[in-house]
């Protein structure tokens, strides 16, 4: 079986500060990983995603994640924050990406960027 | 290069009505996986098609169906239509199960 859980609702942060949006996952096999965004009426925009290779992770527009087995989290971080990451976030948890598997979405996190 | 397009945009069904919606995937894809969004919630997965057959089912009642053409676009079929089907609709398109690319979604809401 496999989960993801998002620990923050809302993330609030001024402009230039670091970001960090935090995710743990379960997975009874080795999973592959994602971050997605939605911005208010759009679609979700995949950030990056971690497959078994590199453990860092670096995506778009400045953002990275770092997968932690031990840990089992995959959390967002971005060195400094600017007024248009203001979006929900969305951490996704799969299995093996040449199976057929299921996409599991966390609940999401709304990141606020204060002027 | 389109990317994913779905159709309609927005949808107001009445409760016990039947309704389709439509996917047409990125060029070169030739997987769709459909998601419901509730208001204030993460997507969560009906269903996967490849081949035009559906590979993998989430935790949804078979009042939810779809199909898969040739041309590898999809419909979502969902019937007997309750209040709770109220959402948002996500189609997302993969070469086989890579990563997945999002349409904009239709919202359908059910009175």
């Amino acid at each position: 079986a496999q989960s993801v859980t998002q620990l923050d609702s809302h993330v609030s942060v001024s402009e230039g500060t670091p970001v960090l949006l935090r995710c743990n996952y379960s997975s009874s096999y080795s999973p592959s990983l994602f971050w997605y965004v939605q911005h208010p009426n759009k679609g979700l925009q995949l950030l990056l995603k971690y497959t078994s290779a590199a453990t860092l992770v670096k995506g778009i527009n400045g953002f990275e994640a770092e997968f932690k087995k031990s840990e089992t989290s995959f959390h967002l971080t971005k060195p400094s924050a600017h007024m248009s990451d203001a979006a929900e976030y969305f951490c996704v948890v799969t299995g093996p990406l040449y199976n057929f598997n299921k996409f599991y979405f966390g609940s999401g996190t709304k990141l606020n960027v204060k002027p | 290069d389109a990317g994913v397009t779905q159709s309609p945009t927005h949808l107001i069904k009445t409760r016990g009505q039947q309704v389709t919606l439509r996917c047409s995937p990125k060029s070169g894809h030739d997987t769709v996986s459909w998601y419901q969004q509730a208001l204030g919630q993460g997507p969560q997965f009906i269903f996967q098609y490849y081949e035009e057959e559906e590979r993998q089912r989430g935790n949804f009642p078979d009042r939810f169906s779809g199909h898969q053409f040739p041309n590898y676009s999809s419909e979502l079929n969902v019937n007997a239509l309750l209040l709770g089907d109220s959402a948002l609709y996500l189609c997302a398109s993969s070469l086989v199960t890579y990563e997945q690319y999002f349409g904009p979604g239709t919202r359908l809401t059910v009175t």
